[in-house]
């Protein structure tokens, strides 16, 4: 079992409606990464955190996306308004260093119809 | 910045053989690179790593090696099982605090009956 918890799941949205996953991290993890996978198989880095600050995002993620890791609560990720092109497993991923030994959470598969 | 090209998009393999999947990266900074299986429908599961430090490291049927020279890292399931069907990424990250990992495409190892 995973020591990264995400919730839920499943997600099926509506396009342009709102699509919210959660991610608790490893216990004394403090960078939390967010990566998005989609059907082909290609992985794309969102956004990472250290405790609550945001460390990097990309364009997509400034735009769309908004993600925060608040203290004493799960981070989330939030799709504010979900396009087709959103559907894709997100994973969320914790570390120690920072830069190695990564753990990785079950992850949230986004359906948007 | 980085990008990590995995050569091998399927592999089929005898039950018992060995199978060898190949990864190469770009960014001479990159010091750690872990490799993931991945079932179908499921998350990630880490296999092995390997840091910049050391050429191999082995665990049980898994071997990795590292390159540095030829940017280049591979990893070698011996006694290719049923178990290990699945598919397998290749990332590499950096030193930096904080650094993303930047994946392979992914290779499907199909185990066949010897």
């Amino acid at each position: 079992n995973s020591k990264v918890i995400q919730t839920p799941r499943y997600l099926v949205k509506g396009q342009g409606q709102k699509a919210k996953m959660r991610c608790i991290p490893e216990k004394g993890h403090p960078v939390v990464f967010w990566y998005q996978q989609n059907k082909n198989n290609e992985f794309k880095f969102l956004i990472n955190f250290q405790n609550q600050e945001v460390l990097q995002q990309i364009d997509m993620t400034e735009k769309r996306f908004s993600a925060e890791c608040p203290s004493n609560s799960p981070c989330s990720l939030e799709i504010q308004s979900s396009e087709a092109g959103d559907s894709a497993l997100y994973l969320c991923a914790s570390s120690l260093a920072g830069n190695s030994d990564y753990t990785f959470g079950s992850g949230t598969r986004l359906l948007v119809i | 910045g980085e990008k990590v090209e995995q050569h091998e998009s399927t592999l089929s393999v005898r039950e018992g053989d060995s199978a060898v999947i190949n990864c190469t990266y770009t960014d001479t900074a990159s010091s750690y690179f872990p490799w993931y299986k991945q079932e179908a429908g499921k998350s990630l599961h880490f296999v092995i790593d390997i840091r910049s430090n050391v050429d191999r490291k082995q665990s049980q049927r898994l071997i990795v090696l590292l390159d540095k020279k030829a940017k280049r890292f591979s990893l070698h399931i011996t006694a290719t099982q049923p178990e290990d069907s699945a598919i397998y990424f290749c990332a590499a990250s950096t030193a930096g605090f904080a650094s993303a990992l930047t994946f392979g495409s992914g290779t499907k190892v199909i185990p066949c009956l010897p």
